[in-house]
């Protein structure tokens, strides 16, 4: 079946320096792509988003870029801070009707001091 | 405005057991889903309702059970609890108009 995986399943950074999390996707119909940050014991928290008809979404310290012709999706996240710790997985809809999300298996960062 | 509420937060069954476990939101969404999450893994749906009385199956649907009471609750039972069902459970709500799924803080569930 399709699926949505990540390169790197730990990614550590230090403190202020840009962080790029990686995410291979497999179906070529998905229209829509989310980035969800879970810290440890809460449930996932949007974080950005992009259509497929877009290449790159910026949000306040956070841009998305959607490669299609490669199935890649990679979430940038400038100047990292201790705040940024998570896990951050990557969600696809893969359209029709219910707008059922597909997750990849999460990447951890973590952000040293 | 509360956002997406789960109960219990943590439980534990012996296999054989059942339970039901609580999702309520107060967003006015029309969307609502159940998903399973076990270590190293992404969260799978199990089930969805696109909208107040109706629901489907999602990708690990086998020995569960979902209600969506009304507009505002999705309930999620387990008839007979099994040890492969040991997992954390998520709630989520959507508007109908946004792709964007809202999550509630988890259900901790071990079956022994």
């Amino acid at each position: 079946g399709e699926s949505v995986g990540l390169h790197l399943p730990t990614l550590s950074v230090q403190e202020g320096d840009n962080s790029i999390i990686n995410c291979a996707y497999s179906n070529s119909a998905s229209d829509y792509f989310i980035w969800y940050k879970q810290e440890s014991g809460k449930g996932p928290q949007f974080i950005i988003d992009i259509r497929s008809n877009m290449d790159k979404r910026q949000g306040q310290r956070v841009t998305v870029l959607l490669n299609k012709t490669v199935k890649h999706l990679s979430l940038q996240i400038a100047a990292t801070q201790p705040g940024d710790s998570a896990v951050y997985f990557c969600a696809e809809n893969l359209g029709g009707g219910g707008n059922k999300l597909t997750f990849g298996t999460g990447t951890q960062l973590k952000v040293e001091l | 405005n509360a956002g997406v509420t789960q109960t219990p937060k943590f439980q534990v069954l012996k296999t054989g057991q059942s339970m039901t476990l609580q999702c309520a939101q107060d967003m006015n969404h029309n969307s609502m889903y159940w998903y399973r999450q076990d270590p190293g893994m992404g969260l799978r749906l199990i089930y969805y309702s696109a909208s107040e009385g109706t629901t489907d199956k999602g990708e690990v649907p086998n020995g569960y059970n979902v209600s969506r009471l009304n507009k505002r609750e999705f309930s999620l039972r387990l008839e007979s609890a099994a040890p492969s069902q040991t997992s954390v459970y998520f709630c989520a709500s959507r508007y109908g108009h946004s792709y964007e799924q809202y999550f509630g803080p988890g259900t901790r569930l071990t079956v022994t």
